[in-house]
């Protein structure tokens, strides 16, 4: 399994504002995932983070609200911006396994105030 | 009709019952299928994949149906720390993973 780590893990941010999120893997993956899981729901999937290339979004999800970094097979940024109170949500960065297996970063909960 | 979907729960049961999850999925093309625990502001967690002639780890047993595009949980002898939500997830050839709705399980003492 893959050790998985993110920054922040929690922050309260001001409306407009925008707030980058890392995540970061403890060996070369190939597939790496980011999601949002908003309160009392289930995971909905932004984007995948390709390395070297743009991301792949999600329909609803647009690169100028939320830019994705992925500079190498072992770290990835997420970016929140312009936020509003609607982004208020746990945001999980994952990682595919040998085996299909999805492993999960610990999240990062956002509240816009 | 929601890809994936799950019974809305929640599940109550008590110690040592026998309880069953059930999930539908709506893509006949999915290839990949897996139960997901998350516990409370907790991130999910693999449980088990589920494969077509049906696999146990313990006291669970998943089951899969392609014919009627279904996947089953069975737990045995509940424990109060199987208490949590069960995610049921489909992977397509897109390669993307599609989780279900969840169902909550409550083991009481």
């Amino acid at each position: 399994s893959a050790v998985i780590s993110q920054k922040p893990s929690r922050d309260i941010c001001q409306r407009g504002t925008s707030l980058t999120i890392q995540c970061q893997v403890d060996s070369q993956v190939t597939m790496m995932f980011w999601y949002r899981q908003q309160p009392g729901q289930s995971l909905t999937l932004i984007a995948t983070a390709n390395q070297g290339s743009e991301a792949t979004y999600e329909s609803g999800f647009v690169i100028d609200k939320f830019p994705i970094s992925r500079p190498n097979l072992t770290f990835s940024t997420l970016t929140v911006s312009n936020m509003s109170p609607e982004d208020s949500s746990i945001y999980l960065c994952s990682v595919v396994g040998g085996r299909s297996e999805q492993f999960f970063g610990p999240g990062t909960r956002l509240t816009v105030l | 009709r929601k890809e994936v979907e799950q019974d809305p729960g929640p599940f109550n049961v008590p110690e040592g019952a026998t309880v069953a999850f059930n999930c539908t999925y709506s893509n006949s093309a999915s290839q990949s299928f897996f139960w997901y625990r998350q516990d409370c502001r907790k991130e999910p967690k693999l449980l088990m994949s589920v494969y077509s002639s049906g696999n146990e780890d313990g006291r669970f047993t998943a089951q899969l149906n392609r014919a009627s595009q279904y996947i089953s949980l069975l737990i045995r002898d509940s424990k109060l720390s199987d208490s949590a939500t069960y995610l049921c997830v489909v992977r397509d050839y897109g390669q993307n993973f599609v989780f279900g709705p969840g169902t909550r399980l409550s083991v009481l003492p």
